[in-house]
């Protein structure tokens, strides 16, 4: 069965940084693309980050570009969320997702639970 | 601000059939695949419809996906309570390289 679990949310304050891991079993993970989806309190979700099957490819939403750094570790099956000078319009829900393929696409499926970050002072 | 346009809440009776619409441009539903994802109430999101109008394995045939220019929209006939959840379209934008997604239409079965 496939199972994604995240972790390593909490409660930061502005300008804080937080790394998000997501501990993947069930499928071969190399095979895959992965990504960070959130959900905003009163908002919809957004895409945050994506990363290739051998993560030679990354992608970013603008409103993260420069300040999170998605990565991914083959050898512990997980993926990773490194959030730096965060802000308070990044408080969140954030979940990880499977990709179809290796390549980045718009499919997510399955997502995990989720992990919540506050950012607030 | 979201790039994927949606209706906010709309609402059905068991049985009926509602159409949830999904706007866009040229750079995005215009020139890709839609998909659709459902979100129950304390519950992480789930694929719905992929490439427009797929239903993966386990989504009932009530559930239909169409797409024409650039707008797409999802069907859902037959309509059911458990049907009373969040909507999401999604399609890759050539212009932001990356997803895009709409910004949720709240089903509510009255």
């Amino acid at each position: 069965e496939v199972q994604l679990l995240e972790s390593g949310g909490g409660l930061v304050q502005p300008g804080g940084s937080l790394r998000l891991s997501c501990a993947a079993s069930g499928f071969t993970f190399a095979s895959y693309a992965m990504s960070w989806v959130r959900l905003a309190p009163g908002r919809g979700l957004e895409w945050v980050s994506s990363i290739s099957g051998g993560g030679g490819r990354t992608y970013y939403a603008d409103a993260v570009k420069g300040r999170f750094t998605i990565s991914r570790d083959p050898s512990s099956n997980t993926l990773y969320l490194q959030m730096n000078s965060l802000r308070g319009e990044d408080t969140a829900l954030y979940y990880c997702a499977r990709d179809q393929g290796t390549t980045v696409t718009t499919w997510f499926d399955p997502w995990g639970q989720g992990t919540l970050v506050t950012v607030s002072s | 601000q979201s790039v994927l346009t949606q209706p906010p809440s709309p609402s059905g009776t068991p049985g009926q059939r509602v159409t949830i619409s999904c706007s866009g441009s040229s750079s995005n539903i215009g020139s890709n695949t839609v998909n659709w994802y459902q979100q129950l109430p304390g519950t992480a999101p789930k694929l719905l419809i992929y490439s427009n109008n797929q239903r993966p394995s386990g989504v009932p045939d009530r559930f239909s996906g169409s797409k024409s220019g650039t707008s797409a929209s999802l069907a859902i006939s037959g309509l059911q309570s458990e049907d009373e959840a969040d909507y999401y379209c999604a399609a890759w934008d050539d212009s932001l390289n990356g997803p895009v997604f709409g910004g949720g239409t709240k089903l509510t079965v009255l």
